[in-house]
Parts: C-alpha cells; sequence; structure tokens
C-alpha cells in the first residue's frame, strides 16, 4: 500500500487477556520497527527487523511481548498476560534498505487500553 | 549513546506568528534527520527529512535547518495557523544506518497556536 497500515486502531482488553497488534509496512520497505509511546511520554523502541535477519529484541520490555515478521512482511506484536501499564499506542514504521536517502515512515498507531 | 534535545517543551502563541522549533544531538555522525508532527492520539506524520551533506528543506510554510557540526537543528514555521497545533518531534539516525538504535528522538515540543 501507499503508507503503513496499523490494525486495530482501537483496543480495549481486559487485564490478563492475550493482544495481537498487525503492522503492514509499505512494500519494499525492508526494515520494520515497533515503538511505544505511554502518556506523556517519548517513543520507547521495542523492536526491530531488518529482512530476513533475526530480529533486534533489546527493547521488549518484559517476555510478555513477543513479535514476529512473516515473509518479511507484515509484522506482529503480541502482548500476553496484558497488564494496566502495557496501556499505550504501539506505532509501527518501516524503512527502505540502509543506505537509500529516504526515512522512516510510520504507521497511525493502535491505542491499547488495559481495564 | 545519541541524545536528543528539544526546546522548548511546549509553546503557546498568538495566530500569525513566525515560530522556530529547536532541536539539539550530542553526536554529529548522523545519515539523517527527520522532523515529524503527531496530533494528540494519532500516528507520527513525516514533515522534513534532511540528509547530513544538506543544509535545509523546505515544504510550504515549513523550513528545517541543519548544522550538524553544532548538533543542532531548527524548524520554522511561517505565518502560524490553528491547525499547526500539535507536537513536533525530532529524530535522528546514525551514519551507520538503520539498526535498533537507528532512529533517537527527542520527546518533542508541544505546540498550541491560540485563534
Amino acid at each position: 500500500g501507499a503508507g503503513v497500515s496499523q490494525s486495530p486502531s482501537n483496543k480495549v482488553t481486559e487485564k490478563g487477556k492475550d493482544v495481537e497488534l498487525r503492522c503492514d509496512p509499505i512494500s519494499g520497505h525492508t526494515a520494520l520497527y515497533w515503538y511505544r509511546q505511554s502518556l506523556g511520554q517519548g517513543l520507547e523502541f521495542l523492536i526491530y527487523f531488518q529482512g530476513n535477519s533475526a530480529p533486534d529484541k533489546s527493547g521488549l520490555p518484559s517476555d510478555r511481548f513477543s513479535a514476529e515478521r512473516t515473509g518479511g512482511s507484515v509484522s506482529t506484536l503480541t502482548i500476553q498476560r496484558t497488564q494496566q501499564e502495557d496501556s499505550a499506542v504501539y506505532l509501527c514504521a518501516s524503512s527502505p534498505p540502509p543506505g537509500l536517502a529516504y526515512g522512516y515512515t510510520f504507521g497511525s498507531g493502535t491505542r491499547l487500553t488495559v481495564v | 549513546k545519541q541524545e536528543v534535545t528539544q526546546i522548548p517543551a511546549a509553546l503557546s502563541v498568538p495566530e500569525g506568528e513566525n515560530l522556530v522549533l529547536n532541536c539539539s544531538f550530542t553526536d554529529s555522525a548522523i545519515y539523517n534527520l527527520q522532523w515529524f508532527r503527531q496530533d494528540p492520539g494519532k500516528g507520527l506524520t513525516s514533515l522534513l527529512l534532511i540528509q547530513s551533506s544538506q543544509r535545509e528543506q523546505t515544504s510550504g510554510r515549513l523550513n528545517a535547518s541543519l548544522d550538524k557540526s553544532s548538533g543542532r537543528s531548527t524548524l520554522y514555521i511561517a505565518a502560524s495557523q490553528p491547525g499547526d497545533s500539535a507536537t513536533y518531534l525530532c529524530a535522528v539516525r546514525p551514519r551507520s544506518g538503520g539498526g535498533a538504535d537507528g532512529l533517537t528522538f527527542g520527546k518533542g515540543t508541544h505546540l498550541i497556536i491560540q485563534p
């Protein structure tokens, strides 16, 4: 598509339930990032995928968080046993291969509320 | 470790004024610098991208400058309008390109344009 697509745009879930957030990057973008933005905070890096390489998971806050990227395209961020502190906007971004003079394109985000 | 600082954290001005938002970064070895806009509850919209070899970029009423040697960038908004009200984020990408820490964000300037 023309942009980075994220779904759902909003998600309300009960504490303890699992959630899946989806990101569909721009076609041809090899790099995909997940960020989290909590209320009043800056962007917190979560995980990075580059092509077929193993993802960099160094930003994931706990083992309840995981992500995968199928076929080098669509990515799913999964949060297990959600907690109230997981409430935030989860943003996905994609970028062309390194060396190209382009920046990052962000999706509109998924607003997650854990009640 | 790269650090990005944005000043001021918040700004409120009357409609029609010209204004400048500031961004500084500690490591000048950058690949590019990108300014984003974020509306409440929404994702990030890219405004301007400046490559390390460039001095400025312009789009409509927006002009972004880059002084890599001093680690500074400014975003100039001419003839401000109420619709410009948003949070403006500055982000730098290291010279290595991509990578888990490939995009370092400032905490943003929250701008309010009073009608």
